[in-house]
């Protein structure tokens, strides 16, 4: 099956700092590519949706401001939480569609 | 909004036995839908999708659609303890990649 590849897989940042969370097609050219985030014992919730040389698409609810996406070229996307606090610890998702959804391995982000 | 229901759990079945996952969707629209393992800290994988009414089975896996009544389950025959995972029903919005997650059910296999 197809592969992404999400780096890195944990991060641990200060509070007020900046992470950048990458997401790679690895063997196949994705237009589209989805953010989501899971808190512990709850389920995938999708935050945006990524397309290749255009605007990042935000859920309701969503800071376009805090969490920047930019999807430069066929095979990379990229997420910024942009000035991180406690609240924002998660574990963030990517994932490219082909024929159907496949995943990264998940990047679990903790702000101390 | 759209939503995808699944019981929490945790769903406990002795070793051997089987397991029966259940979802509800509220989008009558949808056309597709995919049962995902999630092991706890690890990012969901595939287990079955499914597009027609009826049953389809893989090894172990089944998956049950009904389109009318808006329900879809999956089936796993003869769990093993490796089978406990949280299985996640994900449906995507019609006309869209987007997919929206239950929240999943917790299964526990007892050895």
């Amino acid at each position: 099956g197809a592969v992404v590849s999400q780096h890195p897989s944990r991060v641990i940042c200060k509070s007020g700092t900046s992470v950048k969370i990458e997401c790679r097609s690895l063997d196949f050219q994705a237009t589209t590519m989805f953010w989501y985030r899971q808190f512990p014992k709850q389920s995938l919730m999708l935050m945006a949706t990524s397309n290749e040389g255009s605007k990042a698409t935000y859920e309701q609810g969503v800071e376009k401001d805090k969490f920047l996406i930019n999807h430069a070229s066929l095979t990379l996307s990229t997420l910024t939480v942009t000035s991180a606090h406690p609240e924002d610890s998660s574990f963030y998702i990517c994932s490219a569609w082909r024929t159907e959804a496949f995943f990264g391995q998940g990047t679990r982000l903790t702000v101390v | 909004q759209k939503e995808v229901e699944q019981n929490s759990g945790p769903l406990s079945v002795p070793e051997g036995a089987i397991a029966s996952l259940n979802c509800t969707y509220s989008d009558r629209g949808s056309q597709s839908f995919f049962w995902y393992r999630q092991y706890s800290g690890k990012s969901p994988e595939l287990i079955m999708s499914i597009y027609s009414n009826g049953d389809k089975e893989d090894g172990r896996f089944t998956a049950q659609l009904n389109k009318a009544s808006q329900y879809v389950s999956l089936l796993i025959r003869d769990s093993q303890p490796s089978d406990s995972a949280t299985y996640l029903c994900a449906v995507p919005v019609s006309g869209t990649y987007k997919y929206i997650f239950g929240t999943g059910t917790r299964l526990k296999v007892l050895a």
